[in-house]
């Protein structure tokens, strides 16, 4: 089944703590993203990828990091998380050719930093 | 850089009445405008999209229109169910290459009565 798979879904971490929230796709696509959801705010996109070794700022950067060592892998990585890091955050994969926009979501994974 | 408005942010309808859903952008470039619908615990799905060299799509139950002069667009589903019931997301984006990034509105939550 083509998915983008999410881990954990679950997240609850206290300040400073360092996590990695990983994201795989099987889909082979090139261009990966993560996007965090916020009340009134819709879906924000934190970094994207538009393939291996590739990856540069979304919208909303400050306070993440991401890698893209590999085709199917995009982690997120929060060196320091705060409170203000409280989200729902949503990975993406799509094709990187014209006339393939569409983008593919995870499930979601719910992080709350106390 | 682009900015979407998505209004309303709460919409209730009968059962089979129609639901309507806008947005506005600000980029007049922006050329690509397609609608996610995210159900309860999932990430959101793709379910119609918009080029600007078109003025009306129509799948079935649902329709986008696009007024690239007064540049909004908007979200027509027809004969509600209660499935439809669902955050809905619109986007907009500029279709520059292989570029990927989408800038969604707040979203609208819309709930069918049955």
């Amino acid at each position: 089944e083509a998915q983008v798979t999410q881990n954990p879904r679950y997240l609850i971490t206290v300040t400073g703590k360092k996590l990695t929230v990983t994201c795989s796709q099987n889909m082979n696509h090139e261009y990966m993203s993560w996007y965090r959801q916020d009340p009134g705010l819709g879906l924000r996109q934190i970094y994207y990828s538009m393939n291996v070794e590739v990856t540069d700022k979304g919208d909303v950067p400050e306070g993440y990091k991401v890698s893209r060592k590999e085709k199917r892998n995009f982690p997120l990585i929060l060196e320091s998380p705060s409170p203000n890091q409280t989200s729902l955050y949503f990975c993406a994969s799509s094709k990187a050719r014209d006339g393939y926009y569409e983008q593919y979501f995870g499930p979601g994974t719910r992080l709350t930093v106390t | 850089g682009e900015n979407v408005e998505q209004h309303p942010s709460t919409l209730s309808v009968q059962e089979g009445d129609s639901a309507v859903i806008k947005c506005t952008y600000s980029d007049s470039a922006s050329n690509y405008f397609p609608w996610y619908k995210q159900e309860l615990g999932k990430g959101p799905q793709l379910i119609i999209d918009i080029r600007s060299n078109v003025g009306e799509k129509k799948d079935q139950r649902i329709a986008v229109t696009l007024n690239k002069t007064a540049k909004h667009f908007s979200l027509h589903i027809t004969e509600t169910q209660p499935e439809d019931s669902a955050v809905y997301f619109c986007a907009a984006t500029l279709i520059s290459g292989s570029a990927r990034q989408l800038t969604f509105g707040s979203g609208t939550q819309l709930t069918v009565l049955p």
